[in-house]
């Protein structure tokens, strides 16, 4: 079955310490998306992807990095520099960058203790 | 004034009863229109796409007022396990979906 892959499910980080949440879809789309969702607020778009070897910065790329070096994955790092690091992080995918309805991964649920 | 504005709710309803939301945007190039439900701590799950004449889809029913820059979804006949958070989703035919904070429905025994 086609879909997106996201892991860790859930993932405790200290202060200070970079991670990578990893994404995977094989649907064959050529968009991807990183998202941010905070208790009682609406998605936010953080990184996103038009095709391989390109991704543009979203409303809330301080603190973020990704790579698109493959179709299927666009790996999302959350470095130490962002500041407020606990979230909900949701990739999605979708056929091309504004068409069509996104299609979303199961999330990774980031603390930072 | 945000881009896209949904009434958080909670709206509490019986079994069996009519509801709706509404959704309002302010970017009047806006094109592409879906109703996404999220349950808790789960990942937003598509719905239904908004079209222009209107969509139904077994209990569900999706409008777009372009005057008036709003989608409505409605739900007849409501079950239990409808109860969930209902996102709506816009896109101005650029990379940006914008999405509104949602609307909790809980369908009451």
């Amino acid at each position: 079955d086609g879909g997106i892959t996201q892991s860790p499910k859930y993932l405790f980080r200290k202060e200070g310490q970079n991670v990578t949440l990893s994404c995977e879809q094989n649907l064959n789309h050529d968009a991807m998306y990183w998202y941010r969702q905070d208790p009682g607020q609406g998605l936010r778009l953080i990184y996103y992807s038009q095709i391989v070897n390109d991704f543009q910065k979203g409303d809330i790329a301080e603190g973020y990095s990704v790579s698109r070096e493959k179709k299927e994955s666009f790996p999302l790092t959350v470095t130490s520099a962002q500041k407020n690091p606990t979230a909900f992080y949701l990739c999605a995918s979708s056929k091309q960058v504004n068409t069509g309805e996104l299609f979303f991964g199961e999330g990774s649920r980031l603390t930072v203790l | 004034r945000k881009e896209v504005e949904q009434d958080p709710g909670p709206f509490n309803v019986p079994e069996g009863a009519t509801v709706a939301f509404n959704c309002t945007y302010s970017n009047s190039a806006s094109q592409s229109f879906f109703w996404y439900r999220q349950d808790c701590r789960k990942e937003p799950k598509l719905l239904m796409s908004v079209y222009s004449s209107g969509n139904e889809d077994g209990r569900f029913t999706a409008q777009l007022n372009r005057a008036s820059q709003y989608i409505s979804l409605l739900i007849r006949d409501s079950k239990l396990s409808d109860s969930a958070t209902y996102l709506c989703v816009v896109n101005p035919g650029t990379y940006k979906y914008i999405f509104g904070t949602g609307t909790r429905l809980k369908v009451l025994a």
